[in-house]
């Protein structure tokens, strides 16, 4: 089973505009990671958030936790085409089983 | 550095048949994780190794087993092939208390 859900499945928006995915889950956390995938790939680690953190930025992306609400975000600022991929929020960590969502498909029009 | 890789990128297998999927570690990793990642959803955790042992398993048969290595390189193993076998197996290793997982690009299962 997945404790991860992405909001929205799929997103389509114009290269240059901001993207933001949502991800919520079930039970406590220890830290919740988003990871990218290019067309059916392996994933790319983005970002690591832990449970005691609000809010972290890497370059361009921007990713909350609120636990109080079982949910994060992510935002991708100033898009481009290189951002079209599948978006995966993942909960847990090396002790815990580390469980993924079904993932947010973004794609960049040009 | 070597990244994750991973061996076959492409299988073809029919029903009932066993298959052994490999996964080496990116140097200096020693933990190494196996998913399944079926068409259109995200990857679901199968098992994770560490010290040559079975740390943590997820929802699945025994039909999957797993082993790794003194030099934390890992095999996956399918017994008993069924149709709904077919998927994107990936591998992914770390180290020690680091969660940040470097995933390999998959190996491509297809049962028929």
């Amino acid at each position: 089973s997945q404790q991860g859900e992405e909001d929205p499945q799929a997103l389509s928006i114009q290269e240059g505009e901001n993207a933001t995915m949502n991800c919520s889950y079930k039970t406590s956390i220890n830290n919740l990671q988003w990871y990218r995938q290019n067309s059916g790939r392996g994933l790319v680690h983005l970002i690591l958030i832990r449970s005691n953190e609000r809010e972290k930025h890497s370059g361009r992306l921007r990713v909350t936790l609120d636990t109080s609400k079982k949910s994060s975000s992510l935002l991708i600022t100033a898009s481009r085409a290189a951002d079209t991929a599948s978006y995966f929020c993942a909960t847990g960590g090396r002790d815990d089983k580390i469980i993924f969502g079904k993932g947010t498909r973004l794609h960049i029009l040009p | 550095d070597a990244g994750v890789t991973q061996s076959p990128t492409h299988l073809i297998k029919t029903r009932g048949q066993q298959v052994t999927l490999r996964c080496s570690p990116k140097s200096g990793h020693d933990t190494v994780s196996w998913y399944q990642q079926a068409l259109g959803q995200g990857p679901q955790f199968i098992f994770q190794y560490y010290e040559e042992e079975e740390r943590q398993r997820g929802n699945f048969p025994d039909r999957f087993s797993g082993h790794q290595f003194p030099n934390y390189s890992s095999e996956l193993n399918v017994n008993a092939l069924l149709l709904g076998d077919s998927a994107l197996y990936l591998c992914a290793s770390t180290y020690s208390l680091v969660y940040e997982q470097y995933f390999g690009p998959g190996t491509r299962l297809t049962v028929t």
